[in-house]
C-alpha cells in the first residue's frame, strides 16, 4: 500500500551514461514533483507536473527531462550523466499544487 | 532572495524533554509553512503544516508556532522520544502558488536515552 514509490532505490553508473528513475503514486493526486537532495541534505525542487502538464521547471540542465505518461507517474530521465549529478532524488505528490506534498523513499544516484 | 534557514544545525535533547526547533524565513509573502521529518535513508515525512492566517497549530505531541512579525517558525515536540531522532526541515511556499516549496537546511535532532 505504498503511497509514493520510486525505482530503483540505488543507481550506480558511469559518467556519460543515460539513466531513468521512475515514480508512481497511488494516492489519486493531480500534482507530482521531483526534488534533488545534495550531500549536505539541501532539498531543492526541480520539476512539477499537474495533470501531465509541466508547471515548475527550475534552473535544471537540459540533460534532465521529466516525462509524465499519466497523472500517476512522473519519470525522470537524465542524459550524459556527470559527477555532480550524484545525489538523492525524491519524487513527491500532492492533491493539488497548494496541498501537502508527500515524498517517496528516494533514489540514491552515484555517478562514477 | 528567498531563503529559509534554521538557527542550529544540531539539537541534542534528553529523552522525555521537550524539543524546540526553530526556523527563520525571509519571504514575507509566504502563506504556507510545513515541517518535515527525515529519518536516515528515508524520504521526508510530513509532520504538520500551518497557513499564515494562524499563529499556532497542534498535532499529536507536536505544535507549530508562526510569528509573521519576525518571520519565524518553530516546531515543538513534547516528551521527545528516541524515535524522534531525525533531520527536521521547515519549508515555505514563497510568493508562488505553484507548489514550489523552499526548504531550510535542516536541523538534526539527537535524543539521548
Amino acid at each position: 500500500d505504498t503511497a509514493v514509490s520510486q525505482t530503483p532505490k540505488y543507481l550506480v553508473t558511469q559518467m556519460g551514461n543515460d539513466k531513468s528513475i521512475k515514480c508512481e503514486q497511488n494516492l489519486g493526486h493531480d500534482t507530482m514533483y521531483w526534488y534533488k537532495q545534495d550531500s549536505k541534505k539541501f532539498l531543492k525542487i526541480m520539476f512539477s507536473y499537474n495533470n501531465k502538464e509541466l508547471i515548475i521547471n527550475e534552473t535544471v540542465p537540459n540533460r534532465f527531462s521529466p516525462k509524465s505518461p499519466d497523472k500517476a507517474h512522473l519519470n525522470l530521465h537524465i542524459n550524459s550523466l556527470e559527477l555532480g549529478d550524484s545525489a538523492v532524488y525524491f519524487c513527491a505528490s500532492s492533491r493539488s499544487n497548494t496541498d501537502t506534498q508527500y515524498f517517496g523513499p528516494g533514489t540514491r544516484l552515484t555517478v562514477l | 532572495g528567498e531563503s529559509v534557514g534554521l538557527h542550529l544545525p544540531t539539537l541534542s535533547v534528553q529523552e522525555g524533554d521537550n524539543s524546540i526547533i526553530n526556523c527563520a524565513y525571509s519571504n514575507s509573502a509566504s502563506d504556507y509553512f510545513i515541517w518535515y521529518k527525515q529519518e536516515s535513508g528515508k524520504g521526508p515525512q510530513f509532520i504538520i503544516d500551518i497557513r499564515s492566517n494562524m499563529d499556532k497549530r497542534q498535532g499529536q505531541r507536536v505544535t507549530v508556532l508562526l510569528n509573521k512579525t519576525v518571520k519565524h517558525l518553530s516546531l515543538q515536540i513534547a516528551a521527545t522520544q528516541p524515535g524522534d531522532s531525525a533531520v527536521y526541515f521547515c519549508a515555505e511556499n514563497g510568493s508562488s502558488n505553484t507548489g514550489k516549496l523552499i526548504f531550510g537546511q535542516g536541523t538534526t535532532l539527537q535524543v539521548k536515552p
